[in-house]
């Protein structure tokens, strides 16, 4: 069965720091990965998605990227966090080619920049 | 562009009762639908989803949802909440051109159930 992993749960990070979080997948091959952020409020906005290595686009303009160096691992930094990077960081995959699929997300990442 | 509304930032319910959270899109075309919940800081869980076909769609935990395409609605409902459906509910809309997977979620419905 696939699973997703997402790490770390939680992160306070200084105003002006770098960030890394990292998602893999495990149990399937070629999946489509996302980023997506869930502010204080509750809504849910994609920030990037990816559908091969290398392969990364970007929903809006922000001060973070992403990057999928393997098939099945997709990263989102920032090389100097703002406050208003603060949120609930949440990766997800989706079968390929499927368009008819739902998507399965991981557990988030907290982080809070102060 | 495909849009999803959640008109109700709160449903209130008694345990036992019927529970519906309401939902309605606004896409080109055949939508994709699918309902998810999210309990405090965990990531969101699939419920179900409408593809195509039986109106009625039904999925994990005793839900179900009705897809209504003259009213561009897709209702969540379970005929007898449970305290432990008290959770944060997403509805979501994939547009049938979109080729990757890319989901546009409504703002959510808190869903309270009590004893």
């Amino acid at each position: 069965s696939q699973t997703i992993h997402q790490w770390p749960a939680t992160l306070v990070q200084p105003v002006g720091s770098p960030l890394s979080l990292e998602c893999t997948v495990e149990g399937t091959s070629n999946p489509n990965l996302y980023w997506y952020r869930q502010a204080a409020g509750r809504g849910l906005q994609l920030l990037f998605y990816s559908v091969g290595i290398g392969q990364i686009s970007s929903e809006v303009p922000q001060n973070l990227s992403a990057s999928r160096p393997q098939d099945r691992q997709f990263i989102l930094s920032s090389k100097k966090l703002l406050l208003s990077d603060s949120g609930f960081y949440l990766c997800a995959w989706s079968a390929p080619d499927r368009r008819n699929t739902e998507a399965f997300f991981g557990q988030g990442t907290r982080l809070t920049v102060v | 562009a495909q849009s999803v509304a959640q008109p109700e930032d709160q449903v209130n319910v008694a345990e036992g009762n019927p529970l519906t959270v309401k939902c309605t899109y606004s896409v080109s075309g055949n939508p994709y639908l699918f309902w998810y919940v999210q309990y405090p800081n965990r990531g969101l869980q699939f419920l179900l989803k409408y593809i195509t076909g039986d109106n009625l769609v039904k999925g994990s935990y005793g839900f179900e949802a009705e897809f209504n395409k003259s009213q561009t609605s897709f209702h969540l409902k379970k005929p007898s909440a449970l305290v432990s459906d008290s959770a944060l509910y997403f509805c979501a809309v994939r547009a049938p051109t979109d080729s990757w997977g890319k989901l546009q979620f409504g703002a959510g419905t808190q869903v309270v159930v009590t004893p």
